[in-house]
């Protein structure tokens, strides 16, 4: 089945700088890649995705880019600000085709934005 | 348009006690997964409910069972409470009969604490 890691586990970052989060997948049938940030006590918010049919999307600060090839996806946030704070987690769902809807998830990385 | 919605937001039991959480989807999404998020972790895949029936399940015993009404409302059971369950359950809602089928948006979560 499908298995996801990311990278790093912790990132500190000075506020302004870019940071950038990584994830590598197994499936090469994985079609859709969202990202989610959690901040503390709270639920997982869908900020960016993309599908396999496109190498990159942005979203004002945000971006995320897929590497089908190497079954790895990333994900951009430029000029940071300490709102972005956050644990950020990837995620991979498998083609339907065998009746598997769900998502495979990333065990997240927590973003430090240094003041 | 109102977003997920679970309840109670907080629940506390003692061990071998039973317990029954509940979830709303999103208007319009016709399908709910259950989540369980330990302190620190990423989600954990408990099962999917779509047509009233489970369709997928994770690495959850037998005592984690569910239920999907024909409102597509979702309630997850959890039997035989241990301390180990204690954890944050979060709900998310899609829905399957669309090309964005496997888009997930999560309700506030329930925070369980076993005694």
């Amino acid at each position: 089945g499908e298995n996801v890691e990311q990278h790093p586990s912790t990132l500190s970052v000075q506020e302004g700088d870019s940071a950038v989060i990584k994830c590598t997948y197994s499936d090469s049938a994985s079609n859709y890649f969202p990202w989610y940030k959690q901040e503390l006590g709270k639920r997982p918010q869908l900020i960016i995705d993309i599908r396999s049919n496109v190498g990159e999307k942005k979203d004002q600060r945000i971006a995320v880019t897929l590497n089908k090839t190497a079954k790895h996806f990333s994900l951009h946030i430029t000029e940071t600000q300490p709102e972005d704070s956050a644990v950020y987690f990837c995620a991979a769902s498998p083609s339907p085709g065998g009746g598997n809807y769900q998502l495979i998830w990333g065990a997240g990385t927590k973003l430090i934005i240094k003041p | 348009d109102a977003g997920v919605t679970q309840s109670p937001t907080h629940l506390i039991k003692t061990r071998g006690q039973q317990v029954t959480l509940r979830c709303s989807p999103k208007s319009g999404h016709d399908t709910v997964s259950w989540y369980q998020q330990a302190l620190g972790q990423g989600p954990q895949f408990i099962f999917q409910y779509y047509e009233e029936e489970e369709r997928q399940r994770g690495n959850f015993p037998d005592r984690f069972s569910g239920h999907q009404f024909p409102n597509y409302s979702s309630e997850l059971n959890v039997n035989a409470l241990l301390l180990g369950d204690s954890a944050l359950y979060l709900c998310a809602s899609s829905m399957r009969r669309a090309l964005s089928y496997n888009e997930q948006f999560f309700g506030p979560g329930t925070r369980l604490t076993v005694l």
